[in-house]
């Protein structure tokens, strides 16, 4: 079936550093990406929805600035948490649509902790 | 209008029996809903999905129930095993969102032996 990878799993950083999260569809080519957001015992919450080539659609509330959404090919969608701060740990979770079914396809999520 | 919610919130349920997750929607134009299953550190993974022309759709121990009319939808766990045990997540799409979905809150299901 089709992969969704992402990278890493699980970081840890120091508050006021910025971290990148690599999304990457293995076997299939995405126009568009999304990038969740998850709390313990939580749902996803949608970010940003980003398109390959263009410059993403954030959700309402979500800051732009702060969390840069980069996709660059069909294949590699990133995320970068700009100035880390504590209340940016969470559990952050892509999704890949393939191009060609339309279906969709989530990578294993990023465990981010800032200190 | 774009909520949809899932209950119950959490959910045990003894080896062999059914499990029964329900969700309700606003938005008449949502015209796809997907099943999640997720693990604890793991992202989700689609196990069912209806589209509203049909009211019932069955793949394996797994069924969907969706109710139109009523703006309902749920999901049957038939035979349930402890390897079900997980969050489950009802989501609804529109075709012209390009993918974008809206989450439930999810049920934590948990199946004792």
């Amino acid at each position: 079936g089709a992969v969704v990878s992402q990278h890493p799993s699980r970081v840890i950083c120091k508050s006021g550093t910025s971290v990148k999260i690599e999304c990457r569809s293995l076997d299939f080519q995405a126009t568009t990406m999304f990038w969740y957001r998850q709390f313990p015992k939580k749902s996803l919450m949608l970010m940003a929805t980003s398109n390959e080539g263009s410059k993403a659609t954030y959700e309402q509330g979500v800051e732009k600035d702060k969390f840069l959404i980069n996709h660059a090919s069909l294949t590699l969608s990133t995320l970068t948490v700009t100035s880390a701060h504590p209340e940016d740990s969470s559990f952050y979770i892509c999704s890949a649509r393939d191009r060609v079914n339309e279906k969709l396809f989530f990578g294993s999520g990023t465990q981010l902790s800032v200190l | 209008q774009q909520q949809v919610k899932q209950s119950p919130q959490s959910l045990i349920v003894q080896k062999g029996g059914i499990s029964i997750i329900n969700c309700a929607y606003e938005n008449t134009a949502f015209d796809y809903f997907p099943w999640y299953q997720q693990f604890p550190g793991k992202g989700p993974a689609l196990l069912i999905a209806i589209r509203p022309d049909v009211s019932e759709k069955k793949e394996g121990r797994f069924t969907i129930s969706f109710n139109k009319s009523a703006k309902q939808f749920s999901l049957h766990i038939m035979d349930s095993q402890p390897g079900d045990s997980a969050t489950y997540f009802c989501a609804a799409s529109i075709r012209g969102w390009g993918g974008k979905l809206i989450f439930g809150q999810g049920t934590e299901l948990s199946v004792k032996p």
